[in-house]
């Protein structure tokens, strides 16, 4: 079974740096793009980038470009999503999610980690 | 940046059909996906490749396309199909993707 397990939720101030992980478990972790997904309260959906761990290809939407960094660990089977430097507004539910094969070269989620709440507040 | 257009709402009583649409440009040359949330709980694909159903997911989901716009059909709406939908998609040169604004299904 495919599982996604995210770190826990997080308050941190503005201008502090944070790095949320998600370990996967179940499949060949090196094999699949994991991604993460904004989701700000009450708002909808964001797709802010995605990485293929076996490669390390990385992809960002122009939107989060420069904002965050994704990365992996294949050692660990863990991807990484960081900030260097937290505003207010990186409050938000973050999620990761897996590509699934069935969409073949498409990157479609399939399985989703649990959310990780992000909360930046003086 | 790319976005993909969906309507905030579309109400519903129990038994009948809600139709669901997403406009693009570049919806002629990428497939889209798309996935229902509902609240508290991470999202959930229900249809992938336009057209296709996921293992598990009710028949009454069905997804269709023409030109630029994309529509998600639930067909005998039942209560539990109350939720937040979202259409999902790439950019013309498939470097990235995007999710739709999203649609709350109401079931009267």
């Amino acid at each position: 079974e495919v599982q996604l397990v995210q770190s826990g939720a997080e308050v941190k101030k503005p201008g502090e740096s944070l790095k949320i992980s998600c370990k996967g478990s179940g499949y060949s972790f090196s094999s699949y793009w994991i991604g993460w997904v904004r989701q700000m309260p009450g708002k909808g959906l964001e797709w802010m980038g995605i990485i293929y761990p076996g490669d390390s290809e990385t992809r960002y939407s122009p939107s989060f470009q420069g904002q965050v960094t994704i990365s992996a660990d294949k050692s660990t089977s863990t991807a990484y999503l960081q900030w260097s430097s937290l505003k207010a507004s990186d409050t938000a539910m973050y999620y990761c999610a897996r590509q699934d094969g069935i969409c073949g070269g498409g990157l479609c989620y399939g399985s989703w980690g649990q959310g990780t709440l992000v909360t930046v507040s003086s | 940046s790319y976005e993909l257009t969906q309507p905030p709402s579309v109400s519903v009583s129990p038994g009948q059909t809600a139709r669901i649409t997403c406009s693009g440009d570049a919806l002629p040359k990428q497939y889209t996906y798309w996935y229902q949330q509902k609240p508290g709980q991470a999202p959930v694909m229900v249809i992938y490749k336009d057209s296709e159903r996921p293992s598990g997911i009710p028949e009454r989901f069905s997804g269709s396309t023409s030109g630029t716009t994309v529509t998600l059909t639930i067909s005998g709406v039942q209560a539990e199909d109350e939720a937040d939908y979202y259409c999902q998609s790439a950019d013309s040169s498939n470097t990235y993707y995007v999710f739709g604004t999203g649609t709350k299904v109401t079931v009267l």
